[in-house]
């Protein structure tokens, strides 16, 4: 089935510094992905919705200048946590869909845990 | 606005019972797809089921089915001969139009006692 992987799916950084984290879609084409923020013990929250070639549209109290996302390809989204601090540190997880099977098929990555320091 | 509530945030089973987990939501939207996602401790997001709102037919996988009552906007997943791998957190989840994101309830917290 198709799959969408998350990498790295840990990473510790120094405050002050940014870091990427990549979603990928390894056999399909997503054109849209989105991206998710995880605290302990609660549910997703979406972020941004990233679109192929266009700007992502962030969601309402997501700041878009510390949490870049770039889709430059159909397979491939980023999100750069620019200038992290301690606060930023938590679960980040990517879904794409799936033009296969029946319609409507959402995959989520790995999830990518980030730890600032 | 598009909400998903789940008003049971902890349940736990006994190993090969059944157990039922609750789910409503709120759309002003006539077609839309339903979603339970389970969350282990990996993380790991891992579709359950989904139903598509048009089908009247309540969607089954092996162990797992669902009670979707479209006029009461509910979809309860019930889990039958519960194992100990089910121990996860469930998200109950909705999409409004293809490709749109998910929204997702506060979760439950599942726990199968052996």
């Amino acid at each position: 089935g198709a799959v969408v992987s998350q990498h790295p799916s840990w990473v510790i950084c120094k405050s002050g510094t940014s870091v990427k984290i990549e979603c990928r879609s390894l056999d399909f084409q997503a054109t849209t992905m989105f991206w998710y923020r995880q605290f302990p013990k609660q549910s997703l929250m979406l972020m941004a919705t990233s679109n192929e070639g266009s700007k992502a549209t962030y969601e309402q109290g997501v700041e878009k200048d510390k949490f870049l996302i770039n889709h430059a390809s159909l397979t491939l989204s980023t999100l750069t946590v620019t200038s992290a601090h301690p606060e930023d540190s938590s679960f980040y997880i990517c879904s794409a869909r799936s033009p296969q099977g029946e319609g409507n098929t959402i995959y989520f990555g790995e999830g990518s845990w980030l730890t600032v320091v | 606005a598009q909400t998903v509530t789940q008003s049971q945030p902890e349940m736990s089973v006994q190993e090969a019972e059944t157990v039922t987990l609750s789910c409503t939501y709120d759309t002003s939207e006539s077609n839309y797809y339903l979603f339970w996602y389970k969350q282990p401790p990996s993380r790991q997001m891992i579709l359950v089921i989904r139903q598509e709102a048009y089908k009247q037919q309540n969607a089954t996988e092996n162990r797992f089915s669902v009670n979707f009552q479209k006029a009461a906007k509910s979809f309860s997943l019930k889990i039958s001969d519960s194992q100990l791998g089910d121990t996860a957190m469930y998200f109950c989840a909705f999409i409004v139009r293809p490709g749109n994101q998910f929204y997702f309830g506060t979760g439950t917290s599942l726990t199968v006692i052996p």
